[in-house]
């Protein structure tokens, strides 16, 4: 089946520093992979996406890459600002038996930046 | 830019009573979903709707569970006896045509005592 797991909050990080959150996946065929955040008392926003393997996305200076030997999709970020601070989620659709592509979710991992 | 909502954003309700959840969806979109959060879990997938009619379902959206569009505007989820289980945050999303993004609102936490 289709699952997500990633990396248990809450991160608690000071500015500037450097982000990993983890994230792993499995999944039949070639799925597309998501990070999400929400921000307090927001919806879930896309924060990047890849399609397909070895892609790169990023946004706002977020990168992950799509690993598919190590069915990863890692949030990573050089440089955290206090403004970062939320609830980031890892997803996937996948290309097999979904007729209308319903993401799979991770738990969300908190993330705190203190100045 | 337009955005996804959802009313109310809190709601509390007895057990056995029935909730209807409302959202709008981006209005050239055409592709819904529902998912819900129970404390500390996954977010998880309930049902995608398309075209006036539920295009797939989770285990979790059993009878108790409906969905409709009423007009074309508002696309609701109504449960019709609502368990404790039920407890949960509540999210609607929508997706244009082509694309793979779906665009959430900011949920609807239930809580059932």
């Amino acid at each position: 089946g289709n699952s997500v797991t990633q990396m248990e909050g809450p991160v608690t990080l000071s500015e500037e520093a450097f982000l990993t959150i983890n994230c792993t996946y499995t999944a039949t065929g070639y799925p597309s992979l998501f990070w999400y955040v929400q921000y307090p008392g927001e919806g879930l926003q896309l924060l990047l996406k890849a399609t397909k393997a070895d892609d790169k996305g990023s946004n706002k200076g977020f990168e992950a890459t799509y690993r598919k030997e190590t069915t990863s999709f890692h949030l990573e970020k050089g440089s955290v600002q206090v403004s970062d601070s939320a609830v980031y989620f890892c997803a996937l659709i996948s290309d097999r038996g979904s007729t209308l592509g319903r993401l799979y979710f991770g738990r969300g991992t908190q993330l705190t930046v203190w100045p | 830019e337009p955005e996804v909502t959802q009313t109310p954003s809190h709601q509390v309700t007895q057990m056995g009573q029935e909730v209807i959840l409302r959202c709008v969806p981006i209005s050239n979109h055409l592709y819904f979903y529902w998912y819900r959060q129970i404390l500390g879990q996954k977010v998880e997938f309930l049902v995608s709707f398309y075209n006036n009619e539920i295009s797939e379902k989770s285990e979790i959206f059993d009878d108790q569970f409906s969905v409709e569009r009423p007009d074309g505007s508002n696309f609701t989820l109504k449960i019709r006896s609502t368990k404790l289980e039920d407890s949960a945050m509540y999210f609607c999303a929508s997706r244009g045509t082509g694309v793979e993004t779906q665009y959430f609102g900011p949920g609807t936490r239930l809580l059932v005592l």
